[in-house]
């Protein structure tokens, strides 16, 4: 079966410092993959979304990058951290030919930026 | 764009009871799908229920159904006979038929069930 691994769990960091959230999707090949960000009280906001290796698309401009350095692994990363960058931040896949529209998420990230 | 908005930031309803959650969409297109997602405290998010928007039928799974009003653009979710395990955050979502799997979501609902 298909399981989804998101770590860490939570992160406080300073402002201006990096950030990399990581994210990796065990037993499915090419999936599609995807970083949501949920601020409090709103829904969920799609940062970026890969289809392949090193095949990474912006949604929203933001001080936040991605990549997929290999075909299971997705990354989130930030070189200098912004007061608004805190969130919960969720990655998922979706397999390629399942059923439209249905996502698995993983646990969550949640970051607070100080 | 699409915009999927849910009015009702928070509900309450008593174990057994009956509960809609309400949700309002924006689109011009004709082909898409809409969900609704459940999101347990400190549990991951999960599909609910799926409704092609080229079918008239509205979907039901088990204690779920939806009523989905195309022309008014609405999409409404009704739990029947409510759990303690249904107390979540639920969203709305939307697809259009050719996004490639990128949903948009509504603000959520976040959903008390009380003993």
């Amino acid at each position: 079966s298909q399981t989804i691994h998101q770590w860490p769990a939570t992160l406080v960091q300073p402002v201006g410092s990096p950030l990399s959230l990581e994210c990796t999707v065990e037993g499915t090949s090419n999936p599609n993959l995807y970083w949501y960000r949920q601020a409090a009280g709103r829904g969920l906001q799609l940062l970026f979304y890969s289809v392949g290796i090193g095949q990474i698309s912006s949604e929203v401009p933001q001080n936040l990058s991605a990549s997929r350095p290999q075909d299971r692994q997705f990354i989130l990363s930030s070189k200098k951290l912004l007061l608004s960058d805190s969130g919960f931040y969720l990655c998922a896949w979706k397999l390629i030919g399942g059923d439209a529209g249905e996502l698995f998420f993983g646990e969550g990230s949640r970051l607070t930026v100080l | 764009a699409q915009t999927v908005t849910q009015s009702q930031p928070e509900m309450s309803v008593q174990e057994a009871e009956t509960v809609t959650l309400s949700c309002t969409y924006d689109t011009s297109e004709n082909n898409y799908y809409l969900f609704w997602y459940k999101q347990p405290p400190s549990r991951q998010m999960i599909l609910v229920i799926r409704q092609e928007a080229y079918k008239q039928q509205n979907a039901t799974e088990n204690r779920f159904s939806v009523n989905f009003q195309k022309a008014a653009k609405s999409f409404s979710l009704k739990i029947s006979d409510s759990q303690l395990g249904d107390t979540a955050m639920y969203f709305c979502a939307f697809m259009k038929g050719n996004a490639g799997n990128m949903l948009t979501f509504g603000g959520g609902t976040r959903l008390m069930v009380k003993p």
